[in-house]
């Protein structure tokens, strides 16, 4: 069974810094994309970017609205993905969730999702 | 970026209906269209991908279908169950892009 579970979320002042970290388990990780989202309280969805397996290189793409900032990468030895979130602003107040495609090319297995705020 | 416009924003239908779901995009994305299902403090659901593939798992009752940049998802013989937020999401370019969502309740 393919599981995802972020941790590391929490309140941060602004122009802060903070990690967020996802376990993955039952599935091969090396073999596949892993994608970071977030959602505002009461809002869509939005995708932040992804890094790609071993056979891609684990390169990464990112959103414009986040790139310069925040940095996806992944630990393989530990089945560990991470999101290192840098001068944090009030607008980047949401659950993020980490997440992966499986079967479909798209993202079919989520975390349950972080929580992160970002106030004085 | 590509722009998804989803309607109707909101949408209440009654066991057994049929409710139709639209996202209309900016520009040409070809196929590479999904759905998701969102319940409250749950994280998305795959329902479609590739704008018509069921995912793994989804009743039969939910299709997806597209016509040139507008594309649809069908509940058909609504259930209880159904209720929640979908979304279409665009995976053709980067910024991939969700739509703005759409509530449906059931009567």
């Amino acid at each position: 069974e393919v599981k995802l579970l972020e941790s590391g979320g929490g309140l941060v002042q602004p122009g802060g810094s903070m990690r967020l970290s996802c376990a993955a388990s039952g599935f091969t990780f090396t073999d596949f994309y892993m994608y970071w989202i977030r959602q505002p309280a009461g809002k869509a969805p939005e995708w932040l970017g992804f890094i790609r397996n071993k056979a891609n290189g684990y390169t990464t793409e990112y959103n414009p609205s986040v790139k310069g900032r925040f940095t996806i990468s992944r630990d393989n030895t530990q089945n560990m993905l991470y999101l290192q979130m840098n001068t944090l602003r009030a607008e980047d107040t949401a659950t993020y969730y980490c997440a992966t495609r499986i079967t479909t090319g798209v993202m079919d297995a989520w975390g349950q999702g972080a929580s992160v705020t970002v106030s004085s | 970026d590509i722009q998804m416009t989803q309607s109707p924003a909101s949408l209440s239908a009654s066991p057994e209906e049929i409710v139709t779901i639209t996202c209309q995009a900016s520009q040409d994305i070809g196929n590479w269209l999904a759905w998701y299902q969102q319940k409250p403090g749950k994280s998305p659901q795959l329902l479609i991908y590739s704008a018509t593939s069921l995912a793994d798992g989804i009743p039969s009752r939910f299709s997806g279908s597209r016509s040139g940049t507008q594309y649809s998802l069908k509940i058909s013989r609504l259930q209880v169950e159904d209720t929640g937020i979908y979304y279409c999401l665009q995976r053709y370019s980067n910024p991939w892009t969700f739509g703005g969502g759409t509530k449906l309740e059931l009567k």
